[in-house]
Order: structure tokens, then sequence, then C-alpha cells
């Protein structure tokens, strides 16, 4: 069946501007999570959302960044007054709930360059 | 403070060889751990998690909790091997969320 997608798979916009990041889920995964991935670095969590609810956004940097996800499927990352250090690659996961054990299944990315 | 260590960027070993790619953690309770593994080109991919004590592709990883490790051992290196892997732990929120280590680049040279 169909994976993880992500959309745009790059993008590059100038400092200062907003950008939004897009994720669609496997079908029936209602547990969705998004990272961050600096060059040379491994992923770094930002948030997990359960449902439509943002269970867990202890890992956004600041206020700049913002996520929904509204009918509990797709989910979008929002990014504002974008910085040069926002560059990096943007994953997306989402895992089927199983009692105890989450394997988490991830997109191929969208890398975000800010020139 | 939850932290994932893995000492080693590269690994170069020759086909056929034993691999060992090291992991350590910090964690002050109880915690599922996680190798991934990305192949050239392709999407981050569960390898293996501790609690299955499974072998995949003829990988495994013991979890050491007294030395708090979690290194993945292959007794014979093939060329497909090659890859970038990530140990990742799970701590008790009950999120999932993953915290990972900064990756090691394995090559497996003929």
């Amino acid at each position: 069946g169909a994976g993880v997608s992500q959309t745009p798979s790059n993008k590059v916009t100038e400092k200062g501007k907003y950008v939004e990041l897009r994720c669609d889920p496997i079908s029936g995964h209602t547990a969705l999570y998004w990272y961050r991935q600096s060059l040379g670095q491994g992923p770094e969590f930002l948030i997990y959302f359960q449902g439509t609810g943002a269970a867990d956004d202890s890992g956004l940097p600041n206020d700049r960044f913002f996520a929904v996800r509204p009918e509990g499927s797709v989910s979008t990352l929002k990014i504002q007054r974008t910085e040069r250090g926002d560059s990096a690659v943007y994953l997306c996961a989402s895992s089927f709930r199983l009692a105890g054990y989450y394997e988490q299944y991830f997109g191929p990315g969208t890398r975000l360059t800010v020139t | 403070a939850q932290r994932v260590t893995q000492p080693e960027k590269l690994l170069s070993v020759f086909k056929g060889a034993p691999v060992e790619l090291k992991c350590n953690y910090s964690y002050s309770g109880s915690p599922e751990l996680f190798w991934y593994v990305q192949y050239s080109r392709q999407r981050l991919q569960l390898l293996l998690r501790h609690i299955s004590r499974e072998s995949i592709k003829g990988f495994t990883a013991d979890l050491n909790k007294g030395e708090t490790s979690f290194h993945l051992k292959k007794p014979f290196a093939q060329e497909e091997d090659s890859a970038m892997y990530y140990c990742a732990l799970s701590g008790a929120s009950n999120t999932g969320k993953l915290i990972f280590g900064q990756g090691t680049t394995l090559q497996v040279k003929p």
C-alpha cells in the first residue's frame, strides 16, 4: 500500500518568508510525528499528534513553528519568518498504535533551504 | 536527560568482516531501544527493536542496562549493508516519540 508521503520534496525560500510543509500519513494511522534533521545529525523530535490534537509539542523550537492536523489525517507544519537556521530535512512519520509498541513509518522528507 | 550517543560517524569494513555499531543511551527509566536504517535514496525504516529480540538481515542487538548500551552486531558484513544506521530511544511518556543518535555510516568494501 501507499506509504507516508510529504510535499513538497524540496522547498527553497527566502529568509523571513512563511512556509507550509505537508504530510499524508498511512491510512488508518492515528499517530503522526514531525522530526527535523539537520545536516550530519539524527532526526530531532518536533511534535506528536494523536488524532487531531497535538499531544506533545515539546520539541517545537520556538513560536515560529506550528503544526495542525484538523481532520486527524493530513498534517501541515507551518514555519513563520523563516531563518537560515531552519534549513533542514523535515520528516514526518505515522504509526498505528498497538498496545505498548509503536512502529513509526517515515516519509521521504521535505528538504527546506532558507536563503 | 534522555540522550543517545553513537560515537562513530563512519565505520568502514571489508565484506565478510564482523560489524559492531555502538550505541549508548542515557535514560532514568526503562527505555525501548531501536535501530533504524536508511539505505541510499530510501526513507528511514525500522531495522529492529530490543523487545522483539529478533535477528533481522543477520543483525542482532542486545540491551545491556548495566552499560546502558544497545550495540548492533553482524558476524559477516555484506556490501548491501552499506547504509546510515541510527540508534533511537523511546521513553515512558507513552507518546512513542523517538530520541535519535547522530547516526553511523556503515561502509562495506568489496
